[in-house]
């Protein structure tokens, strides 16, 4: 089946600090990738969605600037969180389609961001 | 507006069965997703409905009625690993998931 590798699991980083998450699509090409955040015991959040080649779309709220997004190819997007601070600490999930409009989207093992 | 409705939490008991219902209303519709997620893990992908009835898989099925706008998903022969959050999110007419935020579901022995 469909893989989506993230990584790293968990990070702590010093406030100020910039983190970058990875996340890979392994056995398919991935066009688009979208990023989530997740607060304890909330549902999901769109942060932003990435596409190959292109400007990542950022959802309303979400600062573009400490944020940034790079899918420089169909099986890599990165998220990363600039100067970091300790309300960023969260819960950070990618997710890829296999491909077509209905089909389902397979998710990354998420990333554990501890700022402090 | 776009919104989806799932309750909050439900309690069930090992070895019975149980029923998660969403309610969604969204600009067009292109399918209804059913995702499992236990504490502090990324979401799995259990069930994708596009037209009416009930699709089943093993222990899980998901239904769909689209004039109702209305789903469920029916997990039987409860375990204790089932205990987790069930995700609704439908797919609007520019195939953008809305996400329900989630029913935990408790099991008890």
């Amino acid at each position: 089946g469909a893989v989506v590798s993230q990584h790293p699991s968990w990070v702590i980083c010093k406030s100020g600090t910039s983190v970058k998450i990875e996340c890979r699509s392994l056995d398919f090409q991935a066009t688009t990738m979208f990023w989530y955040r997740q607060f304890p015991k909330q549902s999901l959040m769109l942060m932003a969605t990435s596409n190959e080649g292109s400007k990542a779309t950022y959802e309303q709220g979400v600062e573009k600037d400490k944020f940034l997004i790079n899918h420089a190819s169909l099986t890599l997007s990165t998220l990363t969180v600039t100067s970091a601070h300790p309300e960023d600490s969260s819960f950070y999930i990618c997710s890829a389609g296999t491909g077509g409009d209905n089909s389902p989207l397979h998710f990354g093992n998420g990333t554990r961001l501890t700022v402090t | 507006g776009q919104n989806i409705d799932q309750p909050t939490e439900m309690t069930a008991t090992e070895g019975a069965i149980v029923q998660i219902n969403c309610t969604y209303q969204t600009s067009g519709f292109n399918g209804l997703f059913w995702y499992q997620q236990h504490a502090g893990e990324a979401p799995t992908f259990l069930s994708y409905n596009v037209l009416d009835g009930l699709e089943e898989k093993g222990r899980f099925s998901s239904f769909l009625s689209r004039s109702k706008g209305y789903s469920y998903l029916l997990l039987k022969e409860l375990q204790m690993k089932d205990s987790a959050s069930y995700l609704c999110a439908a797919l609007d007419s520019n195939y953008q998931l809305i996400w329900g935020a989630g029913t935990k579901l408790i099991i008890k022995p």
